[in-house]
């Protein structure tokens, strides 16, 4: 148990289908992450927020839509996905977000599986 | 941006030391090296970052050359458990760029 919970744990949606996941933290933590891992690419980073302001998005499609309502929440709202967009998608939380010459631990949930038809 | 390079997998048997290095040819001044764990079905798991010269915890240590082009994770006496992917991650002004991971199979 990392303190970081995600729901559901499998979701599989049809291409022209409308679903959300989401994640929550009881940390404390100010900063929340998206992260997608497929089976044959290392684990990317979709976006990144920092006391409920988005500071990254790194070129993810739009049809991935994230919404962070407060420090503690995190979703990732799906729409007309794609097969390739089949994966583990993960979430994360940290105390803070990485500057210069400073880093935070990472504490990341179990992931939710997802298959797109 | 800092590319990473890991091997892909590692055989060991149960008491040896492993360790694992990363290549990260690019790392910028300010970048953090950070190495992750991960088994199946499970969110990865932090296990120890450093900056430079070497780091150690209780379970592991970490090794960084001066230049700072690579890093390695070092695991003492690894058991059965301790199968699992292992990741290092360059870090540094909000930009994370994680390696393809290293398959880690210990073996009774």
């Amino acid at each position: 148990e990392t303190g970081v919970t995600q729901t559901p744990r499998h979701l599989v949606m049809g291409m022209t289908n409308k679903k959300s996941l989401k994640c929550e933290q009881h940390l404390g933590h100010n900063a929340m992450y998206w992260y997608k891992q497929s089976a044959k690419k290392p684990l990317e980073l979709m976006f990144v927020y920092n006391f409920k302001e988005q500071t990254e998005n790194n070129s993810v499609p739009s049809r991935f839509s994230p919404e962070c309502p407060n420090s503690s929440h995190l979703f990732l709202h799906l729409h007309t996905l794609q097969p390739e967009d089949s994966a583990l998608y993960l979430c994360a939380s940290s105390l803070g977000t990485s500057g210069a010459f400073s880093s935070y631990e990472q504490y990341f949930g179990p992931g939710t599986r997802l298959t797109v038809t | 941006l800092a590319k990473t390079t890991q091997p892909i997998s590692m055989d060991s048997y149960e008491g040896q030391e492993v360790n694992i290095t990363c290549s990260h040819n690019n790392i910028a001044t300010n970048d953090y090296i950070t190495w992750y764990q991960q088994f199946p079905s499970q969110g990865p798991r932090f296990i120890i970052q450093g900056y430079k010269t070497k780091v150690t915890n209780e379970v592991a240590s970490l090794f960084i050359p001066a230049d700072r082009k690579s890093s390695t994770l070092s695991l003492p006496r690894v058991s059965l458990s301790d199968t699992a992917v292992y990741y290092c991650l360059v870090e540094g002004g909000n930009k994370l760029v994680f390696g393809a991971g290293t398959i880690l199979r210990v073996k009774s």
